[in-house]
């Protein structure tokens, strides 16, 4: 069983398009993050979510809107995709208690 | 600004050579230390993590914590081709929400 899952893997799509990432997570942990890991590997939080509540809003711009519908479950919307957007995105959770992070497999999003 | 920074490498040790990863950090109120190991296309893992000043051993990983230098390592014994990947350096804030990591070291063993 995937402890942490997203979809989809692979994202290509032209600019100016909206697209939405998924992700869940079976480990019963209460605190789930949203991740940009862009060409030169470098992994940067963009959004912490804490039992559905926002707790961590980096400097993202606002086309990014994250959205926890329970604990379990963090979606990433992207509005208007821009050619800087094409990075590696990262879902990942943790126990409030813990400190252990716990990575999905990535989405690779390409932006034409 | 809070920053981890890394040699980014690649550093290139022989097969059961000692490799050394070295991790600086800005911010003095980061209470949490960790290493991720990322393989290509995957993501990244916890390996090590340590929480106080002095070394912390786990198998043929040892993580040095030195909170006074804001400096942190981690040392890999009897290296294996297996070891080859990209470490992260990690840092959280006081109240463990907030993650910051630095931008890798690619590490590459030779057979």
């Amino acid at each position: 069983d995937t402890a942490v899952s997203q979809t989809p893997k692979y994202l290509v799509t032209q600019m100016g398009n909206d697209k939405s990432i998924k992700c869940e997570q079976n480990l019963g942990h209460d605190t789930m993050y949203w991740y940009k890991q862009d060409s030169k590997k470098f992994l940067k939080i963009m959004f912490s979510y804490n039992n559905k509540e926002l707790i961590i809003n980096e400097t993202v711009p606002n086309r990014f809107s994250p959205k926890s519908p329970d604990k379990a479950h963090l979606n990433l919307h992207i509005n208007s995709l821009e050619l800087g957007d094409s990075a590696v995105y990262f879902c990942a959770s943790r126990r409030t208690s813990g400190e252990t992070q716990y990575f999905g497999p990535g989405t690779r999003l390409l932006v034409l | 600004q809070k920053e981890v920074e890394q040699n980014s490498g690649p550093l290139s040790v022989p097969e059961g050579a000692i490799a050394s990863l070295n991790c600086t950090y800005s911010d003095r109120g980061s209470q949490s230390f960790f290493w991720y190991r990322q393989y290509s296309g995957k993501s990244p893992e916890l390996i090590m993590s340590i929480y106080s000043n002095g070394d912390k051993e786990d198998g043929r990983f040892t993580a040095q914590l030195n909170k006074a230098s804001q400096y942190v390592s981690l040392l890999i014994r009897d290296s294996q081709p297996s070891d080859s990947a990209t470490y992260l350096c990690a840092v959280s804030d006081n109240y463990g929400q907030n993650f910051v990591f630095g931008p890798g070291t690619r590490l590459s063993v030779l057979p």
